[in-house]
């Protein structure tokens, strides 16, 4: 079993749909939490991250850690077309050192 | 300005071979990292850099060499290429270890193709 566990997709949804995007992981030590975006030919940029349990909003995203359930899932509001990239999520136990990253889920949003 | 930066953005090169990618960052971060991802989109670490001294080594064969000439810099040196070794590898940095709101800033990668 994967350390962390994320539905590759792809996902297709129209433009303005509320995006769903989830990861499972299996390491009770996990306690930072990230979300990366990655265009298409580019490398992953930061989009969120949380500390522990709890929800954090930024604009049109929001992030949130259930712990004791082991899932994290980043919402998208009002969708574009510009969300169009592969989403990734991160966690590790301490610090940027030693991320385990999802295997990423392909989104697509359709004008 | 490009943050992190790494060449060749393509590399395509017979088994057997040895070839490097180079990468620089302008960010002024300590840590710096090699990581691979495959044909699924999976994304390992490789090595971990910081101030020129190594602290993360993953499994990875010891064809895979890494170099760090300054703070600034991570190379990365493959002996013997293989066709397994196909992959994106993205280099990254940030600014301290163990420190969890200091975001990886990942270059664009090395699409790196065996034939």
């Amino acid at each position: 079993q994967k350390e962390v566990e994320q539905d590759p997709g792809p996902l297709s949804v129209p433009e303005g749909a509320i995006v769903s995007l989830n990861c499972t992981y299996s390491n009770s030590a996990f306690q930072y939490f990230m979300w990366y975006r990655q265009y298409s030919r580019k490398g992953p940029e930061l989009l969120m991250y949380t500390y522990s349990s709890g929800n954090k909003e930024d604009g049109r995203f929001t992030a949130q850690v259930d712990k004791s359930s082991k899932y994290i899932s980043l919402f998208i509001r009002d969708s574009q077309p510009s969300d169009s990239a592969t989403y990734l999520c991160a966690m590790s136990a301490g610090g940027a050192q030693k991320l385990v990253f999802g295997q990423g889920t392909r989104l697509t949003i359709n004008p | 300005d490009t943050a992190v930066s790494q060449t060749p953005k393509y590399l395509v090169t017979q088994m057997g071979n040895d070839k490097s990618i180079k990468c620089e960052q302008n960010l002024g971060h300590d840590t710096m990292y090699w990581y691979k991802q495959d044909s699924k989109k999976f994304l390992k670490i490789m090595f971990s850099y910081n101030n020129k001294e190594l602290i993360i080594n993953e499994t990875v064969p010891n064809r895979f060499s890494p170099k760090s000439p300054d703070k600034a810099h991570l190379n990365l040196h493959i002996n013997s290429l293989e066709l397994g070794d196909s992959a994106v590898y993205f280099c990254a940095s940030s600014q301290a270890k163990g420190s969890y709101n200091s975001p990886l800033h990942f270059g664009n990668g090395t699409r790196l193709t065996v034939t």
